[in-house]
């Protein structure tokens, strides 16, 4: 099993540019997230997903959106790249939304935004 | 509701000796706890969990930790720290809003940076 993997790992865009983070997971999980990682602030969730074809906003949606077309797949896309959306950002996956659950977590993405 | 906290920005400790990370809790109801660890330029790699039962649990790599309900605590531990060791450390707790909120998100604490030294 690969369990949660992401890419590409590294990304640099300019401001205004679009670009889609692929996360795919093999566990037959049911939930997907989105977070971004920054420095004092810890993970915030940008979106998640309750199953395929469903998708609700986390925290810090503005600026991202988010499509499950298949049930291993979770994108996250950016669709006018700004520098405040510079930061690592990490898939996770869990069996359900119960709070016993463990969620794996993806390898993440580096986004620079210039 | 419910969070985590980590009142330790940085551990130092040398090699061979016993490592503390200590993570303090509050939430309703009975908590469900967790470790993650991050390596340099690496995702968040779980290391262990508290369901209900022994309060030592065992994780990955030598780490356990030690529930405490009295004193809303889940320390991590490792009796014998490595170099390898060296990493940053998440305590958490999953979501449990109510049911038309509840996204199943994870609640970080603010993480722990583990320096073992040879």
């Amino acid at each position: 099993n690969a369990g949660v993997t992401q890419t590409p790992k590294f990304r640099v865009l300019k401001t205004g540019q679009s670009m889609t983070l692929l996360c795919a997971q093999d566990m037959n999980h049911e939930y997907m997230y989105w977070y971004r990682q920054d420095p004092g602030m810890g993970l915030r969730l940008i979106h998640y997903s309750v199953g395929e074809g469903t998708t609700a906003k986390g925290e810090v949606p503005d600026g991202y959106n988010v499509s499950r077309l298949k049930k291993q797949n979770f994108l996250l896309g950016l669709e006018s790249a700004a520098p405040s959306q510079t930061s690592v950002y990490f898939c996770a996956s869990s069996f359900s939304r119960g709070i016993q659950e463990t969620q794996y977590f993806g390898p993440g993405t580096r986004l620079l935004v210039l | 509701a419910q969070s985590v906290a980590q009142p330790e920005d940085q551990v130092n400790v040398a090699e061979g000796n016993p490592l503390t990370v200590k993570c303090t809790y509050s939430v309703s109801g009975n908590p469900y706890l967790f470790w993650y660890v991050q390596y340099p330029n690496r995702g968040l790699q779980f290391l262990l969990k508290y369901i209900t039962g022994d309060n030592l649990v065992k994780g990955s790599y030598g780490f356990e930790a030690e529930f405490n309900k009295s004193q809303t605590s889940f320390h991590l531990k490792k009796p014998s720290a490595l170099v390898s060791d060296s990493a940053l450390y998440f305590c958490a707790v999953r979501d449990r809003g109510g049911a038309s909120s509840n996204t199943g998100k994870l609640i970080f604490g603010q993480g722990t940076t583990l320096q073992v030294k040879p």
